[in-house]
């Protein structure tokens, strides 16, 4: 059974660029989630994917946006990177909407310069 | 809205012993979940232990067991015969289900950063 994988593992990226950032969940799971954990700080929902659509948005700006494939893979993009995007940007899936347990993988390190 | 706070940023123990990590959390929910995640250095979150709210025995797994409070708010971590490989950062959750949007999110704490000792 293969986990949930991200790409890239790190990046660097400047003010004002924009970044795309990718994620397979694991097999069987159809909800996709996108959390980002700044250094010393609990990872903070940014939002979740369903079938393809967003049905659940955190406290982040329009900037932050998801798409989701047919084969549930994820992508989030974040356009005009400000310094304060600098953080860990974690994936997790599930295999349900609602259900316990998230299954992680082991993250996008951003720095933004 | 769901809160969460683990209060000790470090913890040291001598490998072997037991560790307690504390929790506490609010919520005005009568149903909610409660989880622990290991972060070791590489990123990924780790699932250790679920407690449910209307669990009548406390949760474990392993060596993990969690100390449940209800009344008192809490669900505390127990590691019993720690060993090198469980330093890493860990995390107390709760779920939030976001009703008017159909979803489901976790809340975390802070964090403990534990530090086992040979």
């Amino acid at each position: 059974e293969t986990g949930v994988t991200q790409s890239p593992t790190h990046l660097i990226k400047t003010r004002g660029q924009q970044v795309t950032l990718r994620c397979s969940s694991q097999s069987g799971h159809n909800t996709v989630s996108w959390y980002q954990q700044a250094l010393g700080q609990g990872p903070q929902f940014i939002f979740q994917y369903y079938r393809e659509e967003e049905n659940g948005r955190g406290n982040f700006p329009p900037r932050f946006s998801g798409l989701q494939f047919p084969n549930y893979s994820s992508e989030l993009n974040v356009n005009a990177l400000e310094l304060d995007d600098s953080a860990l940007y974690l994936c997790a899936s599930s295999p349900a909407l609602r259900t316990g347990e998230l299954f992680f993988g082991e993250g996008s390190r951003l720095t933004v310069l | 809205a769901q809160k969460i706070t683990q209060t000790q940023p470090g913890m040291f123990v001598q490998e072997k012993e037991a560790v307690t990590l504390d929790c506490t959390y609010d919520t005005s929910d009568q149903s909610y979940g409660l989880f622990w995640y290991k972060q070791p250095s590489s990123g990924e979150m780790i699932f250790l232990i679920y407690q449910g709210s209307y669990d009548e025995q406390n949760a474990t797994e392993g060596r993990y067991s969690l100390n449940f409070q209800k009344a008192r708010k809490s669900t505390n971590l127990v590691i019993s015969a720690s060993q090198l490989g469980d330093s890493a950062m860990y995390f107390c959750a709760m779920r939030d289900n976001l009703m008017d949007q159909g979803a489901q999110k976790l809340v975390f704490g802070q964090g403990t950063r534990l530090t086992i000792n040979p």
